[in-house]
């Protein structure tokens, strides 16, 4: 079974503070995405990667960055975090740029206070 | 710009069909998936269309008109565990293959 983990499954932190959401999946796969959903919003896309050291943006990448080290691993990272970014917080991975078959972690409920 | 547009809720009884419809507007559509949320849950892979066509998984269906930018999700013999949230997503080549998710359908299945 493929797994995707995230590092927390909820995190308090204040505003200004620079947050780290860790991502890992054992599959190998070359696609990892970073998703936030809101109520009513369904799943906004943040950054996807589909490689080692490569990243696109997404539809709401304004306050965060991503990292890919290594390619069983995606961080997303708020440089200073805002209470506009309280939401919940879903990683995903998925084999080959046009497969459409996404695996997603069980998220992160991150609120900034 | 790209949208997805699905209903936000649907109600059915147990064993019954139900039909989810999904349109989108999207200037490089690659292909549609489904997706399903239990609350509290992650979301977990139904189906994609990427053809025209019905694609059959088990009781669950998905349809997809490119013509019609249109497609739908069908739930046969509906159970009380399929109450969950339903997403369909489209692939769009431009911007590098980016998913875009509707915002998604809450189906709730009555005794």
């Amino acid at each position: 079974d493929v797994k995707v983990t995230q590092s927390s499954r909820y995190l308090v932190k204040r505003t200004g503070e620079k947050v780290f959401l860790e991502c890992v999946q054992d599959m190998d796969h070359e696609n990892m995405f970073w998703y936030r959903q809101d109520p009513g919003l369904g799943l906004r896309l943040i950054y996807f990667s589909y490689d080692v050291k490569m990243k696109e943006k997404g539809d709401i990448p304004e306050g965060y960055s991503v990292s890919r080290e290594k390619k069983e691993r995606f961080s997303l990272i708020l440089e200073s975090a805002s209470t506009n970014q309280t939401s919940m917080y879903l990683c995903a991975s998925g084999l080959g740029r046009k497969a459409d078959e996404q695996y997603f972690g069980p998220g992160t409920r991150l609120t900034v206070t | 710009g790209q949208s997805l547009e699905q209903p936000s809720e649907v109600t059915a009884v147990e064993g019954a069909i139900v039909q989810i419809n999904c349109t989108y507007q999207t200037s490089g559509f690659y292909g549609l998936s489904w997706y399903q949320q239990h609350d509290g849950g992650a979301p977990t892979f139904l189906s994609y269309n990427a053809l025209d066509g019905l694609e059959e998984t088990g009781r669950f269906s998905s349809f997809l008109s490119r013509s019609d930018s249109y497609g739908y999700l069908l739930l046969q013999e509906l159970q009380m565990k399929d109450s969950a949230s339903y997403f369909c997503a489209v692939r769009d080549r431009t911007g590098g293959f980016k998913t875009i998710f509707g915002a998604g359908t809450r189906l709730f299945v009555k005794a």
